[in-house]
């Protein structure tokens, strides 16, 4: 109950295309939803985060759409950049406890 | 800009020895957490802290690993023995606890052990 399921394992995109990422959650208690990016080398950093009263928060090229019901929520990069390619990891928590992380998307965006 | 700080960045020890890893929260945040990375089990939980006090250490193995708080600016985690299947990379992360705030990672400790 406690795990956070992520698909795909690696995605390929072309400069200018949509990444596309997909967790799933069981834990209905869970109430925070954060995706971090990571670059060789260093400690993941939050990009985006939302909770779940909302179904949807963009910044910048970057949105999160949330589905309470399915308990499933996604990371969209819109015009996708080489500057983009990174690991990329989703977690779920409740408030500020704990973090469960999802096993992570290597992105690569080709020019 | 404020940072989460851990020391050593590498360390290649041989088996057997013991090995201490450092981090310095920013400052005001009294939650710490410690995670292991490794490429077959992704980023696990070790163990975390709140106002220096142990509040869940359930993904640490307990017979080789302990990690403590002995101030408020410093998180240590040990290794003793070691062993080679404890190489990986170790993060820890800080956050001002029970606010709307992110949890903010170090760089991280690459461990390899020989």
């Amino acid at each position: 109950q406690q795990q956070v399921k992520q698909s795909p394992q690696s995605l390929i995109v072309q400069k200018g295309g949509i990444s596309i990422i997909n967790c799933a959650y069981e834990n209905t208690a869970f109430d925070y939803f954060p995706w971090y990016q990571q670059f060789p080398g260093k400690g993941p950093a939050l990009l985006i985060a939302i909770r779940p009263d909302v179904s949807e928060k963009k910044e910048g090229r970057f949105t999160i759409s949330f589905n309470k019901s399915a308990k499933q929520f996604s990371l969209h990069i819109m015009d996708s950049q080489p500057g983009d390619s990174a690991t990329y990891f989703c977690a779920a928590s409740i408030i500020t406890d704990k973090l469960i992380f999802g096993t992570g998307t290597r992105l690569q965006v080709f020019p | 800009d404020a940072r989460v700080t851990q020391t050593p960045r590498h360390k290649v020890t041989e088996m057997g020895q013991e090995v201490t890893m450092r981090c310095q929260p920013i400052l005001g945040h009294n939650t710490v957490f410690w995670y292991r990375q490794t490429m077959m089990q992704g980023l696990e939980l070790l163990a975390y802290f709140r106002n220096r006090a142990p509040l869940d250490d359930s993904g640490m193995p307990k017979d080789r690993f302990s990690a403590e708080m002995p101030d408020a600016t410093l998180a240590t985690l040990k290794i003793q023995p070691s062993e080679p299947r404890d190489s990986a990379v170790y993060f820890c992360a800080s956050v001002r606890g029970h606010s709307n705030q992110p949890q903010h990672f170090g760089d991280g400790t690459r461990l390899s052990i020989l």
